[in-house]
């Protein structure tokens, strides 16, 4: 079973500043590897997935990077409606199906 | 819009099994994943499984069999069913579409198991 851990659990942060937010893998995913949003009482929003690949409709101030076993989500200048939570998310397909998620980060207003 | 509708109670006795139903409400089930996550309270979000549109299935090893993910392509709808539940499956269910990423996700659910 591929572990997924997330750093830091909390991020406090002003609106316009910049949020770097970190997924490590136990093992390597290549570039399988998703992050979603997720507010309260809604559900989880896709962001990115392949690792770098945002979804249609997202904001370009969200973007993504790493392979293997470390991810980086950054949101390059905070919006007010950013702050919430942020899961990682693996997809690895080998050697056999498994998806994970990490336990998320809470970006917070400072 | 497309969205996926979830439907089932949201209260199961221990032992008993719990059904819910996700409905897409445009399009087909045809050429797509189907998937199932779950959150207990205080927890991350956790995989159940999930199920191609061709019948085939794949599900996490830690239900130990229990967990059954099944369409009804004349419905649009698929369905999780999980037995012998315990205090343990407490939690927000939720479906979704896609396998690996999940770009399409119903509302969610709160099961609570309790007698």
């Amino acid at each position: 079973e591929i572990v997924l851990t997330q750093s830091p659990g909390t991020l406090s942060l002003s609106p316009g500043e910049r949020a770097t937010l970190s997924c490590r893998a136990s093992q390597s995913v290549g570039t399988s590897l998703a992050w979603y949003q997720h507010k309260p009482g809604q559900s989880p929003r896709l962001l990115i997935s392949e690792a770098s690949s945002r979804t249609t409709d997202i904001p370009d101030r969200f973007s993504g990077s790493g392979y293997g076993t470390d991810f980086t989500l950054t949101i390059s200048r905070l919006e007010p409606e950013d702050f919430a939570l942020y899961y990682c998310q693996q997809y690895l397909n080998s050697p056999r199906t498994f998806r994970s998620f990490g336990q998320g980060t809470t970006v917070e207003a400072k | 819009q497309v969205q996926l509708l979830q439907s089932g109670p949201g209260l199961v006795k221990p032992s008993e099994t719990l059904s819910l139903t996700c409905t897409l409400s445009d399009g087909s089930l045809s050429n797509n994943h189907w998937t199932w996550i779950r959150q207990p309270p205080g927890k991350r979000l956790e995989w159940i499984g999930f199920v191609y549109y061709t019948g085939s299935t794949e599900y996490s090893p830690s239900l130990n069999g229990r967990a059954t993910i099944s369409l009804d392509t004349s419905k649009n709808q698929f369905s999780l069913r999980l037995t012998s539940v315990g205090a343990a499956d407490t939690a927000v269910y939720y479906c979704a579409r896609g396998s690996g990423r999940l770009h399409l996700w119903g509302q969610g659910t709160l099961v609570t198991v309790s007698s």
